[in-house]
């Protein structure tokens, strides 16, 4: 059966950077894309982005381009979000999902546990 | 862009049917068939319900579907049940992005 299996959670000082673990297993990783949300506590979802794990082919939200970089490793299919320059507004829990191969921003099916990162001094 | 709207809040008594609007825009909504729709029940990971407007994933029930007419997609639950109560997001293909509505709380009277 499909399953994406999160990293644990993390919390970070503001200005740091955090790096989310996404392993994926029960299906051909290389034919989809991994989106990944997160949603603060207490609000709604937030589509941060995705990626195609065909051929590393990356679509940012605008609002976090330049902080957010998503990566894969075909070899172990496992996805990555790594988030920089974190502010106490970048607390939430974030999920990975899985999605199109080719075409970022189409409905996800699959998702992972979340994972919960708190951004405090 | 600005996120999808939702109403904050919707319930119904069992059996009855409750229908969720999601409003967006021309660029959105309105533009492309990629309408989805998500379940999501407190410290839960979302589950898809609903994609490209009407389709229904393997394993969920018939009492949801999904419909759209122009920048407003639809969310009807019939019959409803106590295990149905729980946030609803709408989510839409927005051209090499997504957005998602604020949610629903569907509460089952």
């Amino acid at each position: 059966q499909v399953q994406l299996v999160q990293s644990g959670a993390e919390v970070k000082k503001p200005g740091a950077s955090v790096k989310v673990s996404c392993k994926a297993s029960g299906y051909t990783f290389t034919s989809y894309g991994i989106s990944w949300v997160r949603q603060a506590p207490g609000q709604g979802l937030e589509w941060m982005g995705w990626i195609s794990a065909y051929n590393g082919n990356t679509n940012y939200a605008q609002k976090l381009q330049g902080r957010v970089t998503m990566t894969t490793d075909t070899s172990t299919s496992t996805a990555y979000m790594e988030l920089r320059s974190l502010r106490s507004d970048d607390t939430a829990v974030y999920y990975c999902a899985r999605g199109h191969i080719a075409v970022a921003g189409i409905s996800v099916d699959y998702w992972g546990q979340g994972t919960l990162v708190t951004v405090s001094s | 862009q600005s996120a999808l709207t939702q109403p904050p809040s919707a319930s119904g008594s069992p059996g009855q049917s409750v229908t969720i609007s999601c409003t967006g825009t021309s660029s959105d909504v309105g533009g492309y068939n990629y309408v989805s729709w998500y379940q999501q029940h407190p410290g839960k990971a979302p589950k898809l319900m609903i994609y490209e407007v009407s389709k229904r994933p393997s394993g969920v029930p018939d009492r949801f579907s999904g419909s759209k007419s122009g920048n407003t997609a639809s969310l009807t639950v019939s019959g409803l049940q106590a295990e149905d109560e729980a946030d609803y997001y709408c989510s839409s293909y927005a051209g090499s992005n997504s957005l998602f509505g604020g949610g629903t709380k569907l509460t089952v009277l």
